[in-house]
This record gives C-alpha cells, sequence and structure tokens, in this order.
C-alpha cells in the first residue's frame, strides 16, 4: 500500500460545479498536510494547508480526518481555470511524501 | 522574486554521458530537495539536504549524487545517464522546521536517448 494515495481521475465537471478530492495517508503519526496546484507541464504550487479544524480559502476548502486518516479538498463554483492537478503532500516523520495527485478538468 | 530557480529547463543526452542541475533559492531557507516526477509516479525524493553542509538520501538516490555548495545552492549529479533517468527534475526549498511545506522551481526535463 502506498504511504500517501490518491484517485487520479480525471474528475470532468462543469463550471460552477461543486467538486471534492481525498488523499489518504497510512502514517498515523503525521502532522502536516498541504495541498497543491500543478498545471500542466508547470511546478507544484502551494495552495493551501491542512489544519485541524479545517480551513477555507474563498472557494477552496480543506479539511482533516485523522481518525479515518484522510485529507480533503472541496472546490466551490468550479472556474475554467482550476483545470489542474492537485497534489496532497503528508508529513510525518521528518519526512514529506506527496501523492500523485488528482487532476481536474473543468468544462465550460 | 526568483524563489527557486533551476538550470537548465530542457537537455537531451546520450547514455553515458553526464551533467549537472543546478539549483539556488534566494528565500533564505536552511532545507533543499531534489525530485523526479514520472507520470503516474508523483514526486520521489532523490536527494535532500536539511542545512548547509549535509546531504541525506531519498526514495530513489541510485545513479544521482548531490552537492550543497551554499546555503543558496543545491547541485544534483548524474555521472553516467541512463535512458531510465529520463523525467522531469523538480528542486524544491523550506525552511527550517520538518512541518514546513516546500517551494519548487520550475523544473529541468530531461531526456536520455
Amino acid at each position: 500500500r502506498k504511504e500517501v494515495e490518491q484517485d487520479p481521475g480525471p474528475f470532468n465537471v462543469p463550471e460552477g460545479a461543486t467538486v471534492a478530492f481525498n488523499c489518504t495517508y497510512s502514517n498515523s503519526a503525521s502532522q502536516s498536510f498541504f495541498w497543491y496546484r500543478q498545471d500542466c507541464r508547470k511546478e507544484p504550487k502551494l495552495l493551501m494547508s491542512v489544519y485541524s479544524s479545517g480551513n477555507e480559502d474563498g472557494r477552496f476548502t480543506a479539511q482533516l480526518n485523522r481518525a479515518s486518516q484522510y485529507i480533503s479538498l472541496l472546490i466551490r463554483d468550479s472556474k475554467l481555470s482550476d483545470s489542474a492537478t492537485y497534489l496532497c503532500a503528508v508529513i510525518g516523520g521528518f519526512k514529506t511524501i506527496f501523492g500523485a495527485g488528482t487532476r481536474l478538468f473543468v468544462k465550460a | 522574486n526568483a524563489g527557486v530557480t533551476q538550470t537548465p529547463k530542457f537537455q537531451v543526452l546520450k547514455t553515458g554521458q553526464s551533467m549537472t542541475l543546478q539549483c539556488a533559492q534566494d528565500m533564505n531557507h536552511n532545507s533543499m530537495y531534489w525530485y523526479r516526477q514520472d507520470p503516474g509516479m508523483g514526486l520521489r525524493l532523490i536527494y535532500y539536504s536539511a542545512s548547509e553542509g549535509t546531504t541525506d538520501k531519498g526514495e530513489v538516490p541510485n545513479g544521482y549524487n548531490v552537492s550543497r555548495l551554499n546555503k543558496r545552492e543545491f547541485s544534483l549529479r548524474l555521472e553516467s545517464a541512463a535512458p531510465s533517468q529520463t523525467s522531469v527534475y523538480f528542486c524544491a526549498s523550506s525552511t527550517t522546521g520538518y512541518n514546513q511545506p516546500q517551494h519548487f522551481g520550475d523544473g529541468t526535463r530531461l531526456s536520455i536517448l
């Protein structure tokens, strides 16, 4: 089993839709969590941190479920510009593990 | 705002050739990392440097060497390139502290024929 797993997708959604991705992790001692966005042929860019109580940044909401060992990213009112691959990153034991990413296509 | 700068952006090598990928950051970060990204496999850590003067192996170090030249610069060397090393290579940096996010350079696309 991979240490960090994501559904590769792709998720194809219309503009204005709400879409959610999950990222599961195997190390119960993991302590820090992040979501990155990666555009085609570009570098990953930090989208947001994930806090224990959940956090929101505009149309984006991140949540952590320690009991079930997953984090989630919710995107509301999807825009064409949200089309990208979303990577989760899990830090535990002085090690950062990235998920392979979930591809999102937002269609007009 | 340069952030993390990688050179070159693209490179084609023949099997057996050597080359060095350069990475520099201007964010005064202590920690630096080298990853490779292959389709469907996500980012895999090759080597990292927690601070100036130290380097450690990551998940896939075979065939690579690194040098932390100073606080700003962290280079990755392929001594004898193999087709299996065809990939996109990303350098990243982060502040001190194991729970800090990493900031990436824009990558080097390396093809080995």
